[in-house]
């Protein structure tokens, strides 16, 4: 069964602590993506990466960064985390030569005090 | 920014009943419109799909229409139980390819709620 595991499903974070969230992905998927979900705005894009080292701003990346050195992993960086990136962040791979559209992982609550 | 409008924000059904969630999109260079289900805690699951050159999918008490002169499409759940409970999210990936044609644009989601 494939999967998209994100490292923590709970984060409790302070003000202007560094964050990272990751994902690793076993389905040997060229691209991922990081999305946040908040009631009413659905899911918003941060950042997407199509190949190892690249990435692309989507709708709302300030405040954040993201790296992947592998293939398999994709990681999410809040710098300074701040009370208004209290969110639900959703991880998702996929293959540009399917029809599959996303595999998602199972999300990560982060709250920032 | 191409957009996906989705409507109802939620809805409230009876056992047995036809829950209808409806999207409609702005730009037709669009070539792939997936539906995705979500349960509490969980992350979206990709639900059932369809290519523009149909107007209709069918997957088990699912089904998709899709109008390509309305630029709309819809997600129909026949005899809806309790269990379809769950955030419904509509979705569409534009055609061609390069990096940015592999990002899905996303409806802000339906609320679906079924009662006993």
């Amino acid at each position: 069964d494939v999967k998209v595991t994100q490292s923590s499903r709970y984060l409790v974070k302070r003000t202007g602590e560094k964050v990272f969230l990751e994902c690793v992905q076993d389905m040997d998927h060229e691209n991922m993506f990081w999305y946040r979900q908040d009631p009413g705005l659905g899911l918003r894009l941060i950042y997407f990466s199509y190949d190892v080292k690249m990435k692309e701003k989507g709708d709302i990346p300030e405040g954040y960064s993201v790296s992947r050195e592998k293939k398999e992993r994709f990681s999410l960086i809040l710098e300074s985390a701040s009370t208004n990136q209290t969110s639900m962040y959703l991880c998702a791979s996929s293959s540009p030569y399917e029809y599959y559209g996303y595999t998602f992982g199972s999300g990560t609550r982060l709250t920032v005090v | 920014q191409q957009q996906v409008k989705q409507s109802p924000q939620s809805l409230i059904v009876q056992k047995g009943g036809i829950p209808i969630i409806n999207c409609a999109y702005e730009n037709t260079a669009f070539d792939y419109f997936p539906w995705y289900q979500q349960f509490p805690g969980k992350g979206p699951a990709l639900l059932i799909a369809i290519r523009p050159d149909v107007s209709e999918k069918k997957e088990g008490r699912f089904t998709i229409s899709f109008n390509k002169s309305a630029k709309q499409f819809s997600l129909h759940i026949m005899d809806s139980q309790p269990g379809d409970s769950a955030t419904y999210f509509c979705a569409a990936r534009p055609s061609g390819s390069g990096g940015s044609n592999y990002k899905l644009t996303f409806g802000k989601g339906t609320l679906l709620t079924v009662n006993p």
